[in-house]
């Protein structure tokens, strides 16, 4: 059971538009929500996160928005930029029985940047 | 600023073969630790998460264990390798208090021949 989604594989944008990429979650025990940025054959880097609190949150370039009745957040980066070519992943956080937090993942969408 | 060391970097080892993964963190004191696979085509999956030194918790049966010796040391091993656990490992920290971002090491890729 997949409580993490996301449903595109891969994105292309041109550099300079908007790239949106999508997540939707099941599990509405999830309070804290994140995205990461990974390059092949690094591990992820923690690029933004939101609170089940907020509906948005803005640093730089990037935007997450939270739409918690539909359980679906979303990482505007605006403008896109050729470095931004990498795979993203969206990531939710949940507390466990021992105490600690933790994070759930999707399967990541490939944006490629075209320049 | 903390940083977190993950070695290899790749490893090619035969079915069978005993496995040690090493991790360390530095600069932050008392961290949650976390080792998590990457298959191919699949997202990451959380192995074992550890909040203090000998104590692991273990998210999914597996062949493989993992200790914690030292505050800032996380070790990934098996005992023998199947060929099911080729993958990329990760290792990551995040501190103890709240609801906190996990930071990842680079990694490594474990390839079963």
């Amino acid at each position: 059971d997949q409580q993490v989604k996301q449903n595109s594989p891969s994105l292309s944008v041109q550099e300079g538009r908007i790239s949106i990429l999508n997540c939707d979650y099941t599990n509405s025990m999830f309070d804290y929500f994140l995205w990461y940025k990974k390059y092949p054959a690094e591990g992820p880097t923690f690029l933004i996160s939101i609170s089940s609190i907020k509906d948005k949150n803005e640093d730089g370039r990037f935007t997450v928005f939270l739409n918690k009745s539909a359980k679906h957040l979303s990482l505007h980066i605006v403008p896109s930029q050729p470095g931004d070519s990498a795979v993203y992943f969206c990531a939710a956080t949940s507390l466990s029985g021992a105490g600690s937090y933790q994070l759930t993942f999707g399967k990541g969408t490939k944006l490629s940047v075209i320049p | 600023s903390q940083t977190i060391h993950q070695w290899p970097a790749t490893l090619v080892q035969p079915v069978g073969s005993p496995l040690s993964l090493e991790c360390t963190v530095e600069g932050t004191s008392n961290p949650n630790l976390y080792w998590y696979r990457q298959a191919a085509g699949r997202g990451l999956q959380l192995l074992f998460y550890s909040i203090g030194i000998d104590q692991i918790s273990s998210e999914v049966p597996q062949n493989l264990s993992a200790s914690r010796p030292q505050d800032r040391q996380f070790i990934l091993s098996s005992k023998k390798l199947l060929l099911s656990d080729s993958g990329f490992y990760l290792c990551a920290w995040s501190r103890q208090l709240g609801n906190q971002p996990q930071h990842f090491g680079d990694g490594t890729r474990l390839s079963i021949l």
